[in-house]
Parts: structure tokens; C-alpha cells; sequence
């Protein structure tokens, strides 16, 4: 299995311009998170979904914009880059309610100059 | 908003001895507590978890212990080696919470020396 995969590691942007991060997972998880982590912060919510077709905020959606039209895949669409969005952002997947434990894929590294 | 917090930031330990990495939190409605391991240009892997109805588990060299009246919990590593060299996570899930979500600590940067 390859659990949950993230495309691209790294990516330069230039203010103003748009990406997309991709991120799947295989192990047929119906709950799917998008964090960032910067550095001694901590890890924080931007979007999360709990099955195909529902998404919803986290706690720093601003800039940012999802979908999940399969369960595999829960792409982050980031609109009008800007340096704040300069971070490293990770995919999680989570399966059985109540069991609490989320996967994390290998993270984005992005820079926003 | 819900919080939890960490400390200490960063620890320093010599190899064999004990790291121990403290969390506090402040809303009672909690039922599941993680803490998470990250490497370097990894993301955070699963270490070991508690939920609020045991005082401690123990998972080879990792210790959880959970103080409910407190609001505390803390992670023990026992015999600490070079290779847990990693940063740590403690979190915790709402109970009932509709996307599984967590709440994360901020980090403590761990280094063991050899």
C-alpha cells in the first residue's frame, strides 16, 4: 500500500499565481484533512472532508478552496498565491470513526516569493 | 477556541535517559489523545495514543501517562536513543466531533545525544 501520496514535494510560486496540490490515498479512508505546518507552530486544519462530495473549513481556510469528487483524491486549490501561504502542507486520511488515528502523507514544501 | 499546549519546546537528552515532553489542555471534551512522531522532511507518524478512561500505556520504551482532574498528559521515553532524535506532537479529538479533527500542540524538538 502506499498510503496517502502527495504531488508536488516542492514548488516555487511567484505572488499572484495559482496551484494545485494533489494528494491521494489508498486505503479506501473516508475522512481527509489538509494542514500546514509552520515552523513552531504546529500543525494547523485548513480543510477537511468526510467523504466524497462534503468538505468543510478548518480553522485557516482563507486563500485556499477544496473538493473530494472521489474518495481517493482531495486536492488543495491554492487561488492568488501570497507569501503567508509560504509553508509545508501535509495530507492526512483517517478510517474508522472513533479510532483517532490520521495518516499523513509526505508534505508539500511551498514557497511563495 | 480549543488549545492544547506543549512544553518544553525543544530537549536536549544524553542517550539512556529519559525525555519527557508535557501537554495541557483546557476543554474537558476530549476522548482521544495522540501523540505523533515527525523526521525531518517527513510527515507526522502515529507513536502511541491514550484515551481518557486509563491513567497509562506503555508501548515498548514509549509512555503515556493521562492526569483527567489535571488536564495533562505526558509522553516518557524511556532509554532514550539517537535515532528518536524527531520532533513531537501531542494531540486531541473533540468528543463527537464531526471530522475526526484534531487539535495539535505546537512541537517539542527532541535531540538525544549520543
Amino acid at each position: 500500500n502506499a498510503g496517502v501520496t502527495q504531488t508536488p514535494k516542492f514548488r516555487i510560486l511567484k505572488i499572484g499565481q495559482s496551484m494545485t496540490l494533489q494528494c491521494t490515498q489508498d486505503m479506501n479512508h473516508n475522512y481527509m484533512y489538509w494542514y500546514r505546518q509552520d515552523p513552531g507552530m504546529g500543525l494547523k486544519l485548513i480543510y477537511y472532508s468526510v467523504g466524497a462530495g462534503i468538505t468543510d473549513k478548518g480553522e485557516v481556510p482563507n486563500g485556499y478552496n477544496v473538493s473530494r469528487s472521489t474518495t481517493e483524491d482531495f486536492p488543495l486549490r491554492l487561488e492568488l498565491a501570497a507569501p503567508s501561504q509560504t509553508s509545508v502542507y501535509f495530507c492526512a486520511s483517517s478510517g474508522r470513526p472513533g479510532s483517532g488515528e490520521q495518516y499523513f502523507g509526505p508534505g508539500t514544501r511551498l514557497t511563495v516569493t | 477556541q480549543q488549545q492544547v499546549k506543549q512544553s518544553p519546546q525543544s530537549l536536549i537528552v544524553q542517550k539512556g535517559g529519559i525525555s519527557i515532553i508535557n501537554c495541557a489542555y483546557e476543554n474537558t471534551a476530549f476522548d482521544y489523545f495522540p501523540w505523533y512522531q515527525q523526521f525531518p522532511g517527513k510527515g507526522p507518524a502515529l507513536l502511541i495514543a491514550i484515551r481518557p478512561d486509563v491513567s497509562e500505556k506503555k508501548e515498548g520504551r514509549f509512555t503515556i501517562s493521562f492526569n483527567k482532574s489535571a488536564k495533562q498528559f505526558s509522553l516518557h521515553i524511556m532509554d532514550s536513543q539517537p535515532g528518536d532524535s524527531a520532533t513531537y506532537f501531542c494531540a486531541a479529538k473533540p468528543v463527537g466531533n464531526y471530522g475526526q479533527n484534531f487539535v495539535f500542540g505546537p512541537g517539542t524538538r527532541l535531540s538525544v545525544l549520543p
